[in-house]
């Protein structure tokens, strides 16, 4: 039973036009989700994170939504750059349940921006 | 600041060799994770840490173990390597809120 899932290996955009990754999660517990990027040959890094309180949060040309009765929380990207180019991996996790923080991370999108 | 270091970066074992991957985190974070990535699939939990000198299963530990026996040191040991265990391997730290990824280890077992 997959938690987190990104139903789109891969989404490709024009340069200066926007990027929505979107992410669905099953579990209730859930209530803290962040974005990743990651690069080849690189580790993931934190792209931004939205608490469940929450239905939107941003940062610079990033935003993310969060649709609680839905399950489903999207990444905004305007406008999308070359350098965008990467997979993006949505993670959750429970910051109540003693679960050690552990995140449950999608199977991530492969973003491709075409200049 | 290095953040997050994994050593080895390449490996290439064979089949039945044993080898320790070496997680080095400089940020004091009390919680750490090895997981692996495989192609097209998200990033599986193996084991974790909350602290010093404790571990714990995720969701796919078999065949490997860990230790944590200082607070910056995160170990990861395969007794006796199986090709299914080829993958790339990513500890991470974490503070309150996001988690520090080291920069992946690729083992080949063949």
């Amino acid at each position: 039973d997959q938690q987190v899932k990104q139903n789109s290996p891969s989404l490709s955009v024009q340069e200066g036009r926007i990027s929505i990754l979107n992410c669905d999660y099953t579990n209730s517990m859930f209530d803290y989700f962040l974005w990743y990027k990651k690069y080849p040959a690189e580790g993931p890094t934190f792209l931004i994170s939205i608490s469940s309180i929450k239905d939107k949060n941003e940062d610079g040309r990033f935003t993310v939504f969060l649709n609680k009765s839905a399950k489903h929380l999207s990444l905004h990207i305007v406008p999308s750059q070359p350098g965008d180019s990467a997979v993006y991996f949505c993670a959750a996790r429970s910051l109540i349940n003693t679960n050690a923080g552990k995140s449950t991370f999608g199977d991530g999108t492969t973003l491709t921006v075409k200049p | 600041n290095a953040g997050v270091t994994q050593t080895p970066k390449f490996r290439v074992l064979k089949t039945g060799q044993s080898m320790t991957l070496l997680c080095a985190q400089d940020m004091n974070h009390e919680y750490m994770y090895w997981y692996r990535q495989d192609p097209g699939m998200g990033l599986r939990l193996i084991h974790y840490s909350v602290g010093e000198g404790t571990t714990a299963k995720g969701e796919v530990p078999d065949g490997y173990n860990v230790s944590r026996l200082k607070k910056q040191n995160f170990l990861l040991g395969l007794e006796s390597a199986a090709p299914s265990q080829t993958s790339v391997y990513f500890c991470a730290s974490r503070d309150n809120t996001e988690a520090f990824f080291g920069q992946g280890t690729r083992l080949t077992v063949v």
